[in-house]
C-alpha cells in the first residue's frame, strides 16, 4: 500500500488566497484526521471523518477552514481567506476500525505571506 | 490543556547510549501510543500500550505505563544514528473513545551523535 497520500508537498501563498489540501487515505480506513502542527501550539487536531462523515470539527479554527470528505478515498481542506496565522504543516491521517493506530501522510508545508 | 507534556524536551546522546524520554498526562486513559516523526516527515506509529499493562517491548524499544501517576516512559536501547527523530506521546481525547481521536505532547527531539 501506497500509505496516506498528500498533496501538494509545499504550498506558498498570498494573504487572502484559497487554499485546498489534499488528502488520500489508506485504501479500507474508516477513519480519517486533519492535524495542523505548528512550533507554538504543536500537534492540534482540526476535525475527524468517519465513514466519510464528519464527526467532530471542534478544532477548526475558524469559519475560514472547511474539511470534506466526498467519498472513502479523498478529503480536502480548505482555507479561505487565508491568513499569515495559518502557516503550519497539516497532516492527514487514516485508521481502521478495530486499530487505534493513526497512520499519518507526509504533511502540506503551508506558508502564508 | 489536554497536552501531554514531555520531558525532556531535547536529548543529546551518543551511539550505543540509552535515551529516555517521558510523558505525563492529566485525564484517565485506556491506552497510549508513541510516534516518532522525523524531520519534514509524517509521524510513524511505534507502540501502544493498554491501561491494563505496566510495561511492553518492542525491538528495542520499551515503554511503561504508570496510571497511578500518570505518566509513560518510553526507553530506547543502544541507540542509533538512525534514532534521531522527534518522539511524540498520544492518548484519547479526555473522554473520548472514538478510536483515533488522540492528544499529542509537545515532543522530545532525540539527537543521537554517531
Amino acid at each position: 500500500d501506497a500509505g496516506v497520500i498528500q498533496s501538494p508537498r509545499h504550498e506558498v501563498t498570498e494573504m487572502g488566497q484559497e487554499v485546498t489540501l489534499r488528502c488520500k487515505p489508506i485504501s479500507g480506513h474508516d477513519y480519517l484526521f486533519w492535524y495542523r502542527q505548528t512550533m507554538m501550539r504543536g500537534l492540534e487536531l482540526l476535525i475527524y471523518f468517519n465513514n466519510n462523515v464528519p464527526i467532530d470539527d471542534s478544532g477548526m479554527p475558524e469559519d475560514r477552514f472547511s474539511a470534506k470528505m466526498p467519498n472513502a478515498s479523498f478529503s480536502t481542506l480548505k482555507i479561505q481567506p487565508s491568513e499569515p496565522r495559518d502557516s503550519a504543516v497539516y497532516f492527514c491521517a487514516s485508521s481502521g476500525t478495530g486499530s487505534r493506530k493513526l497512520f499519518f501522510g507526509s504533511g502540506t508545508q503551508l506558508s502564508v505571506l | 490543556s489536554q497536552q501531554g507534556e514531555e520531558d525532556p524536551q531535547a536529548l543529546s546522546i551518543q551511539e550505543g547510549e540509552n535515551a529516555t524520554m517521558n510523558c505525563s498526562y492529566k485525564t484517565s486513559i485506556n491506552n497510549l501510543q508513541w510516534y516518532r516523526q522525523n524531520s519534514g516527515r509524517g509521524l510513524v506509529h511505534l507502540i501502544l500500550i493498554r491501561s491494563n499493562e505496566r510495561e511492553k517491548h518492542s525491538g528495542r524499544l520499551r515503554v511503561t505505563l504508570d496510571t497511578s501517576k500518570k505518566s509513560s516512559s518510553l526507553l530506547i536501547t543502544a541507540s542509533r544514528a538512525a534514532d534521531t527523530a522527534s518522539y511524540f506521546c498520544a492518548f484519547p481525547n479526555a473522554g473520548g473513545t472514538s478510536y483515533g481521536k488522540l492528544t499529542f505532547g509537545q515532543g522530545t527531539i532525540l539527537t543521537v551523535h554517531p
